[in-house]
């Protein structure tokens, strides 16, 4: 079936890099794609999304790219924090309900 | 603190009883999900409401799986005879309607002994 998956499951970068987390996705219906972000113990805090009919949208310190010719969803931080440190999700949805198909997650670790 | 909320946020009960998690979401959101999550996967959505309507369920929710949302507010979610695999963290998450921005709750960590 449909799904939308990660292409790594671990990223770690030194405190002030730029972080990249990228996500494959297959659902070319998919209507909106959107980042998570869940810390230990927590759900999911929802970081940005993106209109199909996007190419990039940009928040504060992130940066979410969209490529729907080889349906690839990155999500770039900007000077990364240890407050950056979690899973990131990447879920997309469309259709009428909104429900969210997730990925398995990147774990980003922020070092000192 | 999304505003959405759960409770209780642990539940540790015995194969064979039932359970009952709540969920408070954001009071002006129509839509209210529930989603599975375990270790190490994304959440997966089990059923969702729009106001007191159950507008759709998965086939991961079985017949021992049971949802209510009486008065388009709070909405209860029931386990009845519990089984080691039902082991999970259950999430709410409310949104208006045809929104993409679902805001979760902390989520309630089930344990199946």
């Amino acid at each position: 079936g449909e799904s939308v998956g990660l292409h790594l499951p671990t990223l770690s970068v030194q405190e002030g890099d730029n972080s990249i987390i990228n996500c494959a996705y297959s659902n070319s219906a998919s209507d909106y794609f959107i980042w998570y972000k869940q810390e230990s113990g927590k759900g999911p805090q929802f970081i940005i999304d993106i209109r199909s009919n996007m190419d990039k949208r940009q928040g504060q310190r992130v940066t979410v790219l969209l490529n729907k010719t080889v349906k690839h969803l990155s999500l770039q931080i900007a000077a990364t924090q240890p407050g950056d440190s979690a899973v990131y999700f990447c879920a997309e949805t469309g259709g009428s309900n909104y429900k969210l198909t997730f990925g398995k997650g990147t774990l980003l670790t922020v070092n000192p | 603190d999304t505003g959405v909320s759960q409770d209780p946020r642990h539940k540790i009960t015995k194969r064979g009883q039932n359970v009952t998690f709540r969920c408070d979401p954001i009071s002006e959101h129509n839509r209210l999900y529930w989603y599975r999550q375990t270790l190490g996967q994304g959440p997966e959505f089990l059923t969702y409401f729009q106001n007191e309507a159950q507008l759709e369920k998965s086939r991961l929710l079985s017949d021992r799986f049971s949802a209510e949302r009486p008065k388009g507010s709070f909405s209860t979610l029931e386990i009845q005879r519990t089984e080691q695999g039902d082991s999970a963290m259950y999430l709410c998450a409310s949104s208006l309607v045809a929104s993409s921005e679902q805001y979760f709750g902390p989520g309630t960590r089930l344990t199946v002994t």
